[in-house]
């Protein structure tokens, strides 16, 4: 059964720290999400990427979060310095050509103290 | 105005009550409607497509009116597993190049 797969699942991090979230697509899936929940704001859009390019990364914070896929079977999250208002559940999600569905990963579940 | 907007609920209801769910959304170019199902602590899931002409599932309806930008799920006859978030969806263009904006979703208990 086909899934994508974020690491970690969840992580602790103390205020200034670097956390690095990855995301594995589906094999095959060319789009790949970034989403961020929270009980005030719902869920997100941080950035997406369509055949490994960025397409819109309008919705991170540019001083502190990048998002890359250094490769077509990973998808990274950074945030650097950690700050405890990133405290949130991030969503990895992809989605095959030409197809509306998306299917999103566990999701890590980031506390920052 | 938010993009997708839904009643947060919470909605409690009893065993084998009908509920509906509403959403409204702000872009007329939007395409492509769903409703998503999450449950604590995990990720959403696909629970249906919605289509032009209404479409049902078992026990789950859902219903498209684009002249006021309205989505809706009916679900009858509740059962216990039916507690979760129910997220409405919109996307602008039938595509892969677009990303789905999500509601807050509406939040659902059934109860015994």
């Amino acid at each position: 059964d086909a899934r994508v797969t974020q690491t970690p699942r969840d992580k602790v991090t103390e205020m200034g720290q670097e956390v690095t979230m990855r995301c594995q697509p589906i094999l095959g899936h060319n789009t790949v999400f970034w989403y961020r929940q929270t009980m005030m704001q719902g869920l997100e859009l941080l950035a997406y990427f369509r055949n490994r390019a960025p397409l819109d990364d309008s919705g991170m914070p540019k001083d502190r979060f990048s998002a890359e896929m250094p490769d077509a079977t990973l998808a990274t999250l950074k945030i650097q310095p950690s700050e405890p208002r990133d405290s949130a559940v991030y969503f990895c999600a992809s989605r095959g050509e030409a197809r509306n569905t998306i299917y999103f990963g566990e999701g890590s579940w980031l506390t920052v103290v | 105005r938010k993009e997708v907007e839904q009643d947060p609920g919470p909605f409690n209801v009893p065993e084998g009550a009908t509920v509906a769910f509403n959403c409204t959304y702000s872009n007329s170019a939007s395409q492509s409607f769903f409703w998503y199902r999450q449950d604590c602590r995990k990720e959403p899931k696909l629970l249906m497509s919605v289509y032009s002409s209404g479409n049902e599932d078992g026990r789950f309806t859902a219903q498209l009116n684009r002249a006021s930008q309205y989505i809706s799920l009916l679900i009858r006859d509740s059962k216990l597993s039916d507690s979760a978030t129910y997220l409405c969806v919109v996307t602008s263009v039938n595509s892969g190049n677009t990303p789905l904006v999500f509601g807050k979703g509406t939040r659902l208990s059934v109860i015994a």
